[in-house]
C-alpha cells in the first residue's frame, strides 16, 4: 500500500500570510495531484504534476513535485479567506490504476 | 448528467439496519472509486473499480461492506448491520481512463448518520 502523509494537518493563518503544505511518501508516484475540498462538496482538482522537479503555478499557488517523485509541496502566497478549505494530495502508481489520497491539510485563513 | 451523481445526499439509519448508497459516474468513465470521509478528516479508500477488471477491495473495513458496479456504470455501496462508527460522508469519484495523470471527478457525497 502506498501511503501519503500530509503536514500540517491543520493550519490557521491571517489573510496575507504565506504558507506551505507538504505531502510525503516513501513510495514513488508516477504523478501527483492536489485537490481542494470545500464544505459539503467533493474535492476538485487543482493541478497534476508528472515530472520529477516539476513546478507549476496557479495564480498565488505554487506546486512542486520532488526530484525523486516521492513528495510534493503546495505554497500559497498572500493567502486569502477564499483559500480556506481542505487540501488533499493524491498519488497515482505506475499503472495509473488507483489514486491514493493523503490525510489532508485543513486551512483556515482569517480576514 | 454532467457530473458524478450520488444518492441519497443524506441518510439517517438506525443501528443494525442495512443501507445502500448509489453512485452514477460520468458516462464513459472506466474507473470508479468509493472513499469514506469522517468529520474533518481526509479520504479513506474503500474500493476501486477499473473497467472489467476485478475490483480492488483492499480498503473495505469489514465484511459488512460490499460494493458492486453493474454494466461498468452505476455502482452501489452496501453496508450491512450498520454501526455508529460507520457514520461519515461516503464519496464516489470516477475518472475517464487508465492514464497516469487522469483527474478524478467527485460527487457531492452521501452523508450517512447511524443513530
Amino acid at each position: 500500500t502506498q501511503l501519503l502523509e500530509q503536514s500540517p494537518q491543520f493550519l490557521s493563518i491571517q489573510e496575507g500570510e504565506n504558507l506551505t503544505v507538504y505531502c510525503n511518501s516513501s513510495s514513488v508516484f508516477s504523478s501527483l495531484q492536489w485537490y481542494r475540498q470545500e464544505p459539503g462538496e467533493g474535492p476538485v482538482l487543482l493541478v497534476t504534476v508528472v515530472t520529477g522537479g516539476e513546478v507549476k503555478k496557479l495564480k498565488r499557488l505554487t506546486f512542486q513535485f520532488g526530484d525523486a517523485r516521492k513528495d510534493s509541496s503546495l505554497h500559497i502566497t498572500a493567502a486569502q479567506p477564499g483559500d480556506t478549505g481542505l487540501y488533499l494530495c493524491a498519488g497515482s502508481n505506475n499503472a495509473g490504476n488507483m489514486l491514493t489520497f493523503g490525510g489532508g491539510t485543513r486551512l483556515m485563513v482569517k480576514p | 448528467g454532467a457530473g458524478v451523481s450520488q444518492s441519497p445526499s443524506n441518510k439517517v439509519t438506525e443501528k443494525g439496519k442495512d443501507v445502500e448508497l448509489r453512485c452514477d459516474p460520468i458516462s464513459g468513465h472506466t474507473a470508479l472509486y468509493w472513499y469514506r470521509q469522517s468529520l474533518g478528516q481526509g479520504l479513506e479508500f474503500l474500493i476501486y473499480f477499473q473497467g472489467n477488471s476485478a475490483p480492488d477491495k483492499s480498503g473495505l473495513p469489514s465484511d459488512r461492506f460490499s460494493a458492486e458496479r453493474t454494466g461498468g456504470s452505476v455502482s452501489t455501496l452496501t453496508i450491512q448491520r450498520t454501526q455508529q462508527e460507520d457514520s461519515a460522508v461516503y464519496l464516489c469519484a470516477s475518472s475517464p481512463s487508465r492514464q497516469v495523470n487522469t483527474e478524478a471527478f467527485f460527487g457531492q457525497g452521501t452523508r450517512l448518520t447511524v443513530v
